[in-house]
Order: structure tokens, then C-alpha cells, then sequence
């Protein structure tokens, strides 16, 4: 199965800052590479598929990029509603897997 | 607007058998995969299984084959997913989750139900 890492765990940053976000593949996804973002209690919410298509009603802040075995989110300028987790996701080959989680946080 | 409505919350005895269900609406039910996610307190998500509503296919993560059933209603658009043999590890909520359109393969999650928490305790 493929392991997806992502890093850091934890980023910690103030509203208008830029965050970078990464997901490294234990072997070649392609472009079949997921973020989702989740904020707690809720459920999970697709933000890009395709590594760098965003999903319906995502803002452009919110930009996916890479291929391969290694992805970027990158959130250009973070608004207060998104401190929240980013969760990376292969779909390309089963098992699908996800990566461990980045947490944004308010610094 | 597609939505999944899930079954509420449980508690359940170690070894016991639970149903979760998840009811369906807003687009044709047996027109796209159904996937079954789970997520332990403060951890990462885990997948579990897809179904095919209109042939009632399944695929189910290796950890969980033998222990999980996927099963569906198409006239009731309800999908249930069915974990027997239950251990304290798996206290988590339950999430099912449609994909996001019918070219974009299996796993690709659009959509996701509300979330059901089981406790597993003795």
C-alpha cells in the first residue's frame, strides 16, 4: 500500500500569512492526489482533486500543485476559517490511503 | 444538494455486531460509489471499503475483510455498512462518503455523510 507523509505536523501561522503544505508519496501517485481539509467535529471536505484542481466552491487561495511522489497545498493568504487539519489522500490504486495530517493553527 | 444522513450513535459490547446505515438523497442513489471511512478520536482517517450501489460490489481494506459487510437498499437509497467482532480499538466515528463524480474513480471522495460515533466498552 502506498504510504503518504505529510509535514509539518503542525504549522503554526497568523491570519494573512501563507501556508505550504506537503505530502510526500511512498511511490508514484500520478496526479491521483487529494486534500481535504477538516476543522473539528465536522466532517472532512475536499479542497483540491487531481493535485491541483480545486473543488467546487473552494476559494483560489487554495492552490494544489506536484506529481509523482510529492504534492504542495498552498493557502496564499490564511483567513481565520482556515485553521484547521489538511488531510492528503492517494485515489489512484487500492487501498486508497491518506496521509497523517497537517494542523494549521493560529499563531 | 447531495446529502448523506447517517444513523445516530452507539455503544456496543466488545465482540458485538454493529449497522450503520446512511441514507441518501439528492442525485440517484445506485449512480456512484460509496466508501466507508473511519476516524479514531484525535487520529487520521482510515478507509475501510467501497460498494457499487447498482451491482452491489464491494471492495474492503484488508484489515477489515472478514470482519466488515457493505451492503445497500437502492429502494430505500440507503447504504449500510456492517463491522462484527467489535474491539475497544474500534471506538471511532463511522463516516460514509460518495464520490465526487463517475470519472473520477472509486476513491475520490466528494461528499461526505455527518458521521456516526460507535463506542466499543465492556
Amino acid at each position: 500500500e502506498i504510504v503518504l507523509t505529510q509535514s509539518p505536523g503542525t504549522l503554526s501561522l497568523s491570519p494573512g500569512e501563507r501556508a505550504t503544505l506537503s505530502c510526500r508519496a511512498s511511490q508514484s501517485v500520478s496526479s491521483y492526489l487529494a486534500w481535504y481539509q477538516q476543522k473539528p467535529g465536522q466532517a472532512p471536505r475536499l479542497l483540491i482533486y487531481g493535485a491541483s484542481s480545486r473543488a467546487t466552491d473552494i476559494p483560489d487561495r487554495f492552490s494544489g500543485s506536484g506529481s509523482g511522489t510529492d504534492f504542495t497545498l498552498t493557502i496564499s493568504r490564511l483567513e481565520p476559517e482556515d485553521f484547521a487539519v489538511y488531510y492528503c489522500q492517494q485515489y489512484g490504486s487500492s487501498p486508497p490511503t491518506f496521509g497523517g495530517g497537517t494542523k494549521v493553527e493560529i499563531k | 444538494q447531495v446529502q448523506l444522513v447517517q444513523s445516530g450513535a452507539e455503544v456496543k459490547k466488545p465482540g458485538a455486531s454493529v449497522k450503520v446505515s446512511c441514507k441518501a438523497s439528492g442525485y440517484t442513489f445506485t449512480s456512484y460509489d460509496i466508501n466507508w471511512v473511519r476516524q479514531a478520536t484525535g487520529q487520521g482517517l482510515e478507509w475501510m471499503g467501497w460498494m457499487n450501489p447498482n451491482s452491489g460490489n464491494t471492495g474492503y481494506a484488508q484489515k477489515f475483510q472478514g470482519r466488515v459487510t457493505m451492503t445497500r437498499n437502492t429502494s430505500i437509497s440507503t447504504a449500510y455498512m456492517e463491522l462484527s467482532s467489535l474491539r475497544s480499538d474500534d471506538t471511532a466515528v463511522y463516516y460514509c462518503a460518495r464520490v465526487l463524480n463517475r470519472g473520477g474513480g472509486t476513491y475520490l471522495i466528494g461528499y461526505w455523510g455527518q458521521g456516526t460515533l460507535f463506542t466499543v466498552s465492556s
